[in-house]
This record gives C-alpha cells, structure tokens and sequence, in this order.
C-alpha cells in the first residue's frame, strides 16, 4: 500500500541531544512538507522540499535541519539550538501539480524533552 | 498576507446532530485552492475535500457538505447526521497563491475539535 511513514512513533530526548525523525513515502510525490503542532494549536511549516536536493526554510525553521537526498524521503533533525522542541511533528507529500496538490499526511511522531 | 480564521475553538453535540464548522480566509490572490482536514486522536491528519477559487458550486459528499462564497471569502463544512466516529479535529486549510515558487504549501487554521456525544 502507498503511503507515508514515520518513525519513531514517540521520542524521548535529552536536553542538547539530537535527534533525528524519519520520513518516508512511496507516493511518488515530488513535494515533502514538515509541519510542527503544539497543543490546542494548528500546523506550522518547518522545511519543505519541492524536489530532490533541494529545500526551503518555513515559517519555524529555526533549530531544525534536514536533507533531501531521495526523492522517497526527508529526514528532519532536531537541533539542541531548538529552545521548545517537545511537541507532534507531523510529515507531508503532496504532487505540486495544478488542480491536485492536496498533501497527505504520516502518522506522526510524538517528540519529549526530558 | 495569507489566513485562515477558525473562530470555533470546539463544538459538543450529540450524536444525529448536524455540525457546521466555520472558515474564513485572506488572500490577495485571484487563484487558490481551500481545503478541509480531519484529524482524528490517532494524530495523522486525514484529507476530506479541495475546492479551487474558480468553482463556487457547493457539493455534498455522503454526510459531507460545504459552502463556498467568495463574497464573504468563506468556506464553511458541514457533517449531517453526526456520529461518535466524528469526534475529532477539524482543519481548515488555503494554499499559497500559485504564481509564487512556493505555491503548493498550506496555511492552516488553528481547528476545530467537534465532539459527538452518543
């Protein structure tokens, strides 16, 4: 079955550590989105990738980073420069093509600062 | 600038009520695309319909139904008949104007959690 994938389903972290959340489809789609969503509140844009080897900052880019090396996937890593990085982080592809670029969306995974 | 405006923060209804789900957004852009997402406590953030600015007819899908005026730059949901199966997150969502390199991302609204009672 095609779909997105992301892995862990829920992460622990220490303060000033690392870590890396993965992203995975095989979808097909060009475009890669990841979206940040705290409590109570909507989705803002981290990184997105329109194609490979390429990537744009959203609007929270700060202390994240990530790597469009395959088309199928695109890693998001967690910096320890991210100040408040507890929070449900949520994968996207879509086809950014006229008329059909609704994105579809991974299970998510669930990031704590301990 | 691009927004979208949820003003219902949560609405509780019991089950075989209709719920309406408002949505207003701004764009300066003549050509966008409107979206509705479900997000259920699972977490993964399901797609329910897409409406370009050009077609106005509102449409019913199943218990699904929307009204699209651009007037009023609104695009409103509606579930009839609701079930427990509902009870979830709603997200309204507009693209970016497509004459910009960054069209095909989404500016979301803050949501709607809807809670259907038995």
């Amino acid at each position: 079955d095609g779909g997105i994938t992301q892995s862990p389903k829920y992460l622990f972290r220490k303060e000033g550590q690392n870590v890396t959340l993965s992203c995975e489809q095989n979808l097909n789609h060009d475009a890669m989105y990841w979206y940040r969503q705290d409590p109570g509140q909507g989705l803002r844009l981290i990184y997105y990738s329109q194609i490979v080897n390429d990537f744009q900052k959203g609007d929270i880019a700060e202390g994240y980073s990530v790597s469009r090396e395959k088309k199928e996937s695109f890693p998001l890593t967690v910096t320890s420069a991210q100040k408040n990085p507890t929070a449900f982080y949520l994968c996207a592809s879509s086809i950014p093509r006229t008329g059909d670029f609704e994105q579809f969306f991974g299970p998510g995974t669930r990031l704590t600062v301990l | 600038a691009q927004k979208v405006t949820q003003a219902q923060t949560e609405i509780s209804v019991v089950e075989k009520e209709d719920v309406t789900l408002d949505c207003v957004y701004e764009t300066r852009d003549t050509t966008y695309y409107l979206f509705w997402y479900k997000q259920p406590p699972s977490g993964e953030l399901v797609f329910l319909i897409r409406r370009n600015s050009f077609d106005e007819q509102n449409e019913i899908s199943g218990r699904y139904s929307w009204n699209f005026q651009k007037s009023t730059s609104s695009f409103n949901f509606t579930i009839t008949a609701s079930q427990v199966v509902d009870s979830a997150v709603y997200f309204c969502a507009l693209s970016e104007p497509m004459t910009t390199d960054s069209w095909g991302k989404l500016q979301f609204g803050a949501g709607t959690q809807v809670v259907v009672t038995p």
